[in-house]
């Protein structure tokens, strides 16, 4: 089956610790997409990455990093300089040309930092 | 920069009977994509029903349904015969036609559903 998964579903780090959000697509999608939810609230763009070895900053890019070495891979790593990372993470990923163009969610992260 | 309102932070609704949720979005494009999606308790993300702007023609899902308004600039989501499953956050998103790879999203509609 086609789809993106996301582990591990809960993290719990302590505090001043970096870690590392793993988000796998196998729909053969060019673009992929972090976003950070808190409770109540909408979706905020943190990376995005349209093409391997390129990405983009969102709108709450700072305390956080991406790689994109490859088409199915786009981690994401909380860096102990995020003020306040407990949150739900969440992954996208979407076809960049044709199709329909919207995007594909995988079931999420959440991240405790105490 | 495209903005994405959702006036609505909470509605309920009987079983059975019809609700509304709306959106608004500001664009000076003319050519864009509108989607809303369902994020139930267990927090998947699943779209519910998608529209191209340049087509007049509302679209349908089943029980979902949109009043796309474009000169206006809404984007409403109808859900009939409204079932206990449907009870969710809705989120109303946007993107644009000329950079494909960014999406606006509203704040959501948390939607409940009384038996």
């Amino acid at each position: 089956d086609g789809g993106i998964t996301q582990s591990p579903k809960y993290l719990f780090r302590k505090e001043g610790q970096n870690v590392t959000l793993s988000c796998e697509q196998n729909l053969n999608h060019d673009a992929m997409y972090w976003y950070r939810q808190d409770p109540g609230q909408g979706l905020r763009l943190i990376y995005y990455s349209q093409i391997v070895n390129d990405f983009q900053k969102g709108d709450i890019a700072e305390g956080y990093s991406v790689s994109r070495e490859k088409k199915e891979s786009f981690p994401l790593t909380v860096t102990s300089a995020q003020k306040n990372p407990t949150a739900f993470y969440l992954c996208a990923s979407s076809i960049s040309s044709g199709g329909t163009y919207e995007q594909y969610f995988g079931p999420g992260t959440r991240l405790t930092v105490t | 920069a495209q903005t994405v309102t959702q006036s609505q932070p909470e509605m309920s609704v009987q079983e059975a009977e019809t609700v509304t949720l709306s959106c608004t979005y500001d664009t000076s494009e003319s050519d864009y994509y509108l989607f809303w999606y369902k994020q139930p308790p267990s927090r998947q993300m699943i779209l519910v029903i998608r529209q191209e702007a340049y087509k007049q023609q509302n679209a349908t899902e089943n029980r979902f349904s949109v009043n796309f308004q474009k000169a206006a600039k809404s984007f409403s989501l109808k859900i009939s015969d409204s079932q206990l499953g449907d009870a969710a956050m809705y989120f109303c998103a946007y993107r644009t036609r000329y950079n494909f790879n960014k999406f606006y999203f509203g704040s959501g509609t948390k939607l409940n559903v009384k038996p």
